[in-house]
């Protein structure tokens, strides 16, 4: 078990519709990330949050957003869905400063299937 | 900008034998190289990484990994694999500098152990 909860674990939704997902880092970690991955991209990296501010930005699509809370929890929001945003989507945590040692810390993943 | 290469897409062995698993970065300044495996819809799990020191690393579960700098390389290897070794395999980088923290994922590498 690697500290990081993410809800839903499945969701079934249709075209058109708006999604959000959830993450809870480990405790003490104040770095959020959010990968997507499915089977043509492989894992693509979306954003990162560090402590409620957004950090970096990857390959994320204007449809999507997210916000990091004060109690640290993520959310990533996805609207206006389309059959190709079927995938996983992982939220991983990180310590940040001098205790970083580099890894992510992974969550179990919510699984989007967009019908 | 930061990228792994992974060039086998699957790995087959007999349990017994030893693995290999292959991958090439690209990186500005000293690379943070990471292996994760991922087992059928779960999430991924660290298993070792190279920041600086000794070019071979030693992980989880008998797993190992040396770091090329000539070569670029930073290849997984583990002397005698297991049956339940089976599983997806994941090669990352991160810059020392620039970037941010977030790791780049190569493509995945499918490993198979047979009796």
């Amino acid at each position: 078990d690697s500290g990081v909860t993410q809800t839903p674990k499945h969701l079934i939704t249709a075209t058109g519709q708006r999604v959000t997902l959830r993450c809870s880092p480990r405790s003490g970690d104040l770095s959020v990330y959010w990968y997507q991955q499915s089977l043509d991209q492989g894992l693509q990296f979306l954003i990162q949050y560090y402590n409620g501010e957004e950090r970096a930005k990857g390959n994320i699509l204007e449809r999507f957003s997210a916000q990091q809370f004060p109690d640290l929890h993520s959310e990533l929001n996805l609207s206006s869905l389309e059959l190709g945003d079927s995938a996983l989507y992982f939220c991983a945590s990180s310590v940040e400063g001098a205790a970083n040692t580099g890894e992510l810390f992974f969550g179990e993943g919510s699984r989007l299937t967009v019908l | 900008a930061q990228s792994v290469a992974q060039p086998e897409d699957q790995v087959n062995v007999a349990e017994g034998n030893p693995l290999t698993v292959k991958c090439t970065y690209s990186v500005s300044g000293n690379p943070y190289l990471f292996w994760y495996v991922q087992y059928p819809n779960r999430g991924l799990q660290f298993l070792l990484k190279y920041i600086t020191g000794d070019n071979l690393v030693k992980g989880s579960y008998g797993f190992e990994a040396e770091f090329n700098k000539s070569q670029t390389s930073f290849h997984l290897k583990k002397p005698s694999a297991l049956v339940s070794d089976s599983a997806l395999y994941f090669c990352a980088v991160r810059g020392s500098t620039g970037g941010g923290n977030k790791l780049t994922f190569g493509t995945g590498t499918q490993l198979k152990v047979e009796l």
